[in-house]
């Protein structure tokens, strides 16, 4: 079952733009995390927001979370041709081991 | 470096042959994890090693099975490969329980 699941599937910004997603999950939390794959390649860790944290940057990036609402976003600013990839939010089950559980991911396409 | 190492990015097997994927790392890492990556379905979790010897199911462990005999390598199964199993494998590591997955680069396996 999906713990996370990103909005929107899918988005098509110009170079220069600011990139959104956001991420809603089901039950509670200790982190949420961001994840970043490239077209056929194995996923890699962006960045970690821990449950008493209510926003965190990280370069280019910004993650907030809300917990009263379950949902996380992430803002990529002053976007990149390179940036373009599949963002995936995940978060630890605190139910079942803290299985790693990952929503289906958003496509960013950033056209140069 | 961190590294996760999967024994090979692609893979075409035969209806009814065992396959077996490998997943090394290298970071003395508890957590093992094994997922299939389908278009428009996100990472599925199919098996979880919380420790040497120990396992737990995911959320589609159907035909699949795994073993995890020494720290470092993680190997899932097939036992009678089907054509329904064409997908994306990939394999993530990390400790302790709260912290970001490291990902190996995926095995991308084809069943005919």
């Amino acid at each position: 079952s999906q713990q996370g699941e990103e909005d929107p599937q899918a988005l098509s910004i110009q170079e220069g733009e600011n990139a959104t997603m956001n991420c809603s999950y089901k039950t509670s939390i200790n982190n949420l995390q961001w994840y970043r794959q490239n077209s056929g390649r194995g996923l890699v860790h962006l960045i970690l927001i821990r449950s008493n944290e209510r926003e965190k940057h990280s370069g280019r990036l910004r993650v907030t979370l809300d917990t009263s609402k379950k949902s996380s976003s992430l803002l990529i600013t002053a976007s990149r041709a390179a940036d373009t990839a599949s963002y995936f939010c995940a978060t630890p089950r605190m139910d079942s081991s803290y299985k790693l559980i990952f929503g289906s991911g958003t496509r960013l396409l950033v056209r140069p | 470096d961190v590294k996760v190492t999967q024994s090979s990015r692609y893979l075409v097997k035969r209806t009814g042959e065992k396959v077996f994927l490998e997943c090394v790392q290298d970071m003395d890492h508890e957590n093992m994890f094994w997922y299939r990556q389908d278009p428009g379905l996100g990472l599925r979790l199919i098996y979880f090693s919380y420790d040497v010897k120990m396992k737990e199911k995911g959320d589609i462990p159907e035909g699949y099975s795994v073993s995890r005999e020494k720290k470092e390598r993680f190997s899932l199964i097939l036992e009678s490969a089907s054509t329904n199993q064409t997908s994306m494998y990939l394999c993530a590591s990390r400790s302790p329980v709260d912290t970001e997955a490291f990902f190996g680069q995926g095995t991308r396996l084809t069943v005919v």
